[in-house]
């Protein structure tokens, strides 16, 4: 597709389960990245990659929270031993270069609920 | 003080009316500036970018004051299909860090 695409669009899990996030960035993104959007908030973020590398994960809030794109496209956040805090809607984005010369485009999130 | 801090919301007005947005952030070293417009439940989306003083678009006009660090969005002959959250986003000098306020709340009123 042309845009961002997440999956699942709606994730509910039980406490203590590990859940797994998927983003397909747009087709050549050199940068993506994942934030956190709780209720009423804006958008937090987690972490950045630029093409494979991650060079920022300073926003992950445990090390229960890991992420990876491992060929430079495709990006999968995984949550372990999951809380209820830790529902929230879970957004990717990606932009073409390595600076805001190019708008963020975001894909339209997962909601995970933890029961 | 917070990074980004935006007017609390929510304003609600009526169809054709002239309403303005305020966000000012901390970060001295933001080069770049965004308006993200957020429909409920959707993902955010790029309103305006703000790179100089301010630029207009259409029935939008961002405004840049760098010494005051204050960003502002005015919106004028408000439609019913303005009713959104704005966030402010701030970008770190030369690099892909974007800060992004909790967001107004509008909502148009026929």
């Amino acid at each position: 597709g042309a845009g961002v695409s997440q999956s699942p669009r709606y994730k509910v899990a039980k406490r203590g389960q590990d859940v797994a996030l998927r983003c397909d960035p747009i087709s050549g993104h050199v940068s993506l990245f994942w934030y956190q959007q709780a209720l009423g908030q804006g958008p937090e973020f987690l972490t950045y990659f630029q093409n494979e590398a991650q060079l920022d994960k300073s926003g992950l809030p445990s090390d229960r929270f890991f992420a990876e794109r491992p060929e430079g496209s495709v990006s999968t956040l995984k949550i372990q031993r999951t809380q209820q805090e830790d529902s929230a809607v879970y957004l990717c984005a990606s932009f073409r270069g390595r600076n805001y010369n190019s708008p963020l485009h975001f894909g339209n999130g997962t909601r995970l609920t933890v029961t | 003080r917070k990074e980004v801090e935006q007017d609390p919301g929510p304003f609600n007005v009526p169809e054709g009316a002239t309403v303005a947005f305020n966000c000012t952030y901390s970060n001295s070293a933001s080069q770049s500036f965004f308006w993200y417009r957020q429909d409920c439940r959707k993902e955010p989306k790029l309103l305006m970018s703000v790179y100089s003083s301010g630029n207009e678009d259409g029935r939008f006009t961002a405004q840049l004051n760098r010494a005051s660090q204050y960003i502002s969005l005015l919106i004028r002959d408000s439609k019913l299909s303005d009713s959104a959250t704005y966030l402010c986003v701030p970008a770190g000098a030369g690099s892909y860090q974007l800060t992004f306020g909790k967001g107004t709340k509008l909502s148009v009123i026929p």
